[in-house]
């Protein structure tokens, strides 16, 4: 069984173009995240989401929506796709932890790619 | 800002080789996290460690949180082309709810 899903798993679109990718996780966590993964391999933080609340969300620009529809779901709508979000975007899940300890499950990532 | 600089950035050896990943910061995490990446996937939960000096095996494998938890490292004894991937370290903060990664070490093993 697929812990944490994304699709698509590829995703090639024009620039200026708006796009959605969609994650579910069946883990039961309370704590979903997207993160970015650069042409360098740099993982970076963007949203998270906990039992549908927006908890943290970095410095990403408004063109960048999240939307959790239920703690389960967490989806990513980018508008006016531009060259610079070419990149693998991996979603996450987290269950409740104390202690500071988050482990991550990561879903297989959406490669997008703007022309 | 934290930062979690990894050394080295590519790392290329052959099978039987050993072979160490730092992970530094100027940082003080309340753990520490070692995830493995292979292409095409998504990162993978290696370790965690969250004790000062606390040292973790996982059979060839072996992680250790530095006395003031603000690094680490992962040691791999006789690498196997199966440990090829991109080892990231990860951190968190006892009040912060996300993880900081590493800039990543991207491991070839070869026959």
């Amino acid at each position: 069984d697929t812990a944490v899903s994304q699709t698509p798993k590829y995703l090639v679109t024009q620039m200026g173009n708006d796009k959605s990718i969609k994650c579910e996780q069946n883990l039961g966590h309370d704590t979903m995240y997207w993160y970015k993964q650069d042409s360098k391999k740099f993982l970076k933080i963007m949203f998270s989401y906990n039992n549908k609340e927006l908890i943290i969300n970095e410095t990403v620009p408004n063109r960048f929506s999240p939307k959790s529809p239920d703690k389960a779901h967490l989806n990513l709508h980018i508008n006016s796709l531009e060259l610079g979000d070419s990149a693998v975007y991996f979603c996450a899940s987290s269950p409740l932890t104390s202690g500071g300890v988050l482990t991550q499950y990561f879903g297989p990532g959406t490669r997008l790619l703007v022309l | 800002t934290q930062l979690l600089e990894q050394s080295p950035q590519f790392l290329s050896i052959q099978e039987g080789e050993n072979l160490t990943v730092y992970c530094n910061s100027s940082s003080v995490f309340s753990s520490l996290q070692w995830y493995r990446q292979e292409p095409g996937e998504g990162p993978v939960l290696l370790v965690t460690v969250v004790t000062g000096g606390e040292v973790k095996k996982l059979k060839r494998l072996t992680f250790q949180f530095g006395d003031a938890r603000k690094d680490s490292s992962l040691h791999i004894t006789a690498a196997q082309p199966g440990d090829t991937g991109l080892y990231l370290c990860a951190g968190a903060t006892g009040t912060a709810s996300k993880l900081t990664f590493g800039t990543g070490t991207r491991l070839q093993v070869t026959l």
